[in-house]
C-alpha cells in the first residue's frame, strides 16, 4: 500500500495552466476509474474536486479538470486563480480493496 | 445540509484505546459506505479504513490491521473507530469521511495525540 506519487510542489501566474501528476500502478491507478482529487487549504478539511477521473464535483469550476493515462492521473487547473493556493492529494481504488493517498503537492500561485 | 461532527479524540499513552466517533446528519446514512481518514501533523493524508452500508464489509490500511476496528450504528447515525494498542505514529487529525471511494463530505476532524 505505497502512497501514489505526486510532484512536492508546482507552481505558476495567475492566469497560467498547471498539471498535476499522479503515478501509481496497474493495481490501482492503471487498474481503476475511481481516481479522485482533492483541494485542501490550510487547516481546513479537503474538499473533493475531482472523481471517477473526469468528473467535476459540484461547485467546482470548470477551470479544474482530471484525465488518466496508463498508471498516471492528472489534475490540470487552468486560468490559475490566487485561492487555487492549495494542497492537492490524489486517492485511488486498489486491487486489495483499499484505498490509497497520493504523497501531495503544494500549489503556489506567483 | 449534509453534517460529520467527530469527537473523541485526545491524549493517549503509548499502548492505550481511543474510540473515535463520528455522528452524521443531513442525508440517509444507512445508503452510504463511509470512511476515516488520517492526516499527521504538517504530513499527507492517508486513508485508514472504511466500511459498507449494513456493517457487512470493513476494509483497514495495512498499519492498522488488527489495533482498529471500524463500526457504525445506522440507527444512531454514528460511524465510530475503536483504536487499540496506539503508537506514536497514530498520531494524527482523524476525518469521517462519507462514502468509500469518491470521498464527497468531510467532518472538520479530531485530533489524537499518542505521547508519554
Amino acid at each position: 500500500q505505497s502512497a501514489l506519487t505526486q510532484p512536492a510542489s508546482v507552481s505558476g501566474s495567475p492566469g497560467q495552466s498547471i498539471t498535476i501528476s499522479c503515478t501509481g500502478t496497474s493495481s490501482d491507478v492503471g487498474g481503476y476509474k475511481y481516481v479522485s482529487w482533492y483541494q485542501q487549504h490550510p487547516d481546513k478539511a479537503p474538499k473533493l474536486m475531482i472523481y471517477e477521473v473526469s468528473y467535476r464535483s459540484s461547485g467546482v469550476p470548470d477551470r479544474f479538470s482530471g484525465s488518466k493515462s496508463g498508471n498516471t492521473a492528472s489534475l490540470t487547473i487552468s486560468g490559475l486563480q490566487a485561492e487555487d493556493e492549495a494542497d492537492y492529494y490524489c486517492s485511488s481504488h486498489t486491487s486489495s480493496n483499499t484505498r490509497v493517498f497520493g504523497t501531495g503537492t503544494k500549489v503556489t500561485v506567483l | 445540509e449534509v453534517q460529520l461532527v467527530e469527537s473523541g479524540g485526545g491524549l493517549v499513552q503509548p499502548g492505550g484505546s481511543l474510540r473515535l466517533s463520528c455522528v452524521a446528519s443531513g442525508f440517509t446514512f444507512s445508503s452510504y459506505w463511509m470512511s476515516w481518514v488520517r492526516q499527521a501533523p504538517g504530513k499527507g493524508l492517508e486513508w485508514v479504513a472504511n466500511i459498507k452500508e449494513d456493517g457487512s464489509e470493513k476494509y483497514y490500511v495495512d498499519s492498522v490491521k488488527g489495533r482498529f476496528t471500524i463500526s457504525r450504528d445506522n440507527a444512531k447515525n454514528s460511524l465510530y473507530l475503536q483504536m487499540n494498542g496506539l503508537r506514536a505514529e497514530d498520531t494524527a487529525v482523524y476525518f469521517c469521511v462519507r462514502r468509500g471511494t469518491n470521498f464527497d463530505y468531510w467532518g472538520q476532524g479530531t485530533l489524537v495525540t499518542v505521547s508519554s
